[in-house]
């Protein structure tokens, strides 16, 4: 039973738009969320993240908005560059629960068309 | 400053064999995290340390698998009796601390094929 769910494995946009990752989680006990890149043969790098206590975070051309009713987050990057193209996984833990692992999507390949 | 280190970058082995992975994790990283990714899926947890203990080992998927950190900073994951099965990539990950789960600085990884 995935405990975190990215349905889209794939998303091609063009250079300068904005790119729109979603991530669904189901146990309620997560209460920390975070994205990873990841290049080929590289390991995943940390993006940014976001605090179950609030609802948007942003870092320069990344943002990150969480829903908690609807146990729904998502990645907006604006504008979109050929460099961002790369698997992009979300990731949550339990935090405050005392439990540290992250738990992963399958991810998302993001193509950024020039 | 160096980042997490894994070694070997790729192993290939035989089913049956015994293998040891190793990662040294950036200096002065009291926790380190070993997961697997295997094709087509995100990475999975496998275990956790805080200093030299094993503070989290629920992901181990059987006791084929094992982990240690005797001195608190290299870790070896050790699979014994490989199958088939146990093919992926195993990464490390090491963070500051235990409680700064965004700080989970991951390495390259070490590719596991197992024939």
């Amino acid at each position: 039973d995935q405990q975190v769910k990215q349905n889209s494995p794939s998303l091609s946009v063009q250079e300068g738009r904005i790119s729109i990752l979603n991530c669904d989680y189901t146990n309620s006990m997560f209460d920390y969320f975070l994205w990873y890149k990841k290049y080929p043969a590289e390991g995943p790098t940390f993006l940014i993240s976001i605090s179950s206590i609030k609802d948007k975070n942003e870092d320069g051309r990344f943002t990150v908005f969480l829903n908690k009713s609807a146990k729904h987050l998502s990645l907006h990057i604006v504008p979109s560059q050929p460099g961002d193209s790369a698997v992009y996984f979300c990731a949550a833990s339990a935090s405050g629960a005392g439990s540290y692992q992250l738990t992963f999507g399958k991810g998302t390949k993001l193509s950024v068309i020039p | 400053g160096a980042g997490v280190s894994q070694t070997p970058s790729n192993k290939v082995t035989e089913k049956g064999k015994y293998v040891e992975l190793r990662c040294d994790p950036i200096s002065g990283h009291t926790a380190l995290y070993w997961y697997r990714q295997s094709l087509g899926q995100g990475p999975e947890f496998l275990i956790y340390f805080q200093g030299t203990g094993a503070a989290d080992d629920s992901g181990l998927p059987n006791d084929r698998f094992f982990a240690v950190r005797p001195e608190g900073s290299v870790s070896t994951l050790k699979i014994q009796r490989t199958e088939r099965g146990d093919s992926a990539v195993y990464l490390c990950a090491s963070s500051l601390t235990l409680d700064r789960v965004d700080t989970q600085y991951f390495g390259p990884g070490t590719r596991l094929t197992v024939l």
